[in-house]
């Protein structure tokens, strides 16, 4: 079975641009949820959303949003980059929101 | 508001020794536990978790990891390492009503040495 998919796994972009990253749950997961990993340091949560809603939002600025669509796979956007945005973005999705979550490899986001 | 604090940022330890890594926890509710393993430039593999029951969990590649209430800890084990155990550890909280907002660890880099 296929586990958690991200697209893309590397990206390189410079400050004030854009950029959005994917994600797609293991078949038949309906929560996905979105960290942000700094070199050396613990993912912090950013987003969840299941069923299509928002269920939760960590401490980012409105810089960043997501979103969930029918098929449950999900977008996270970055607006106005910052060099301090520079991270690993790692995506997970669980069966519900009492089961454990499964991650996916992750996009390294290279801000210069 | 809940929070994860692991007490060692690195553990180098030889090969076929016994370790432990530290975590202890805080949160005013019910809570799952969990610890992910990390190997350079991956993703966060899922070790083990404590939803209820038996406080001894045990997970995959020989590791287990003990919940104590009363101690607010969640300490992993393993009896003997290998060589390809040297990896990033990180224990993480949840809430028991919404499993999808993980709580993070700075994480234990785990050397394991021939």
């Amino acid at each position: 079975d296929a586990g958690v998919t991200q697209s893309p796994t590397h990206l390189i972009k410079t400050r004030g641009q854009h950029v959005t990253l994917r994600c797609s749950p293991i078949s038949g997961h309906k929560s996905v949820s979105w960290y942000q990993q700094v070199l050396g340091q613990g993912p912090q949560f950013i987003f969840q959303y299941y069923e299509k809603e928002e269920r939760g939002r960590g401490n980012f600025p409105d810089r960043f949003s997501a979103r969930q669509f029918p098929n449950y796979s999900s977008e996270l956007n970055v607006n106005a980059l910052l060099l301090g945005d520079s991270a690993l973005y790692l995506c997970a999705s669980s069966l519900s929101e009492y089961n454990e979550q499964f991650f996916g490899p992750g996009t390294r986001l290279t801000v210069l | 508001a809940q929070s994860v604090t692991q007490l060692d940022s690195q553990v180098p330890v030889f090969e076929e020794a016994p370790v432990e890594l530290r975590c202890n926890y805080s949160s005013s509710v019910s809570v799952y536990l969990f610890w992910y393993v990390q190997y350079p430039n991956q993703g966060l593999q899922l070790l083990l978790k404590y939803l209820s029951g038996s406080t001894l969990v045990k997970g995959i590649n020989g590791f287990e990891a003990e919940f104590n209430k009363s101690q607010t800890s969640f300490h992993l084990r393993k009896p003997s390492v290998h060589i390809s155990d040297t990896a990033e550890y990180f224990c993480a909280v949840s809430d028991s009503s919404n499993t999808g907002k993980l709580i993070f660890g700075q994480g234990t880099t785990l050397q394991v040495k021939p």
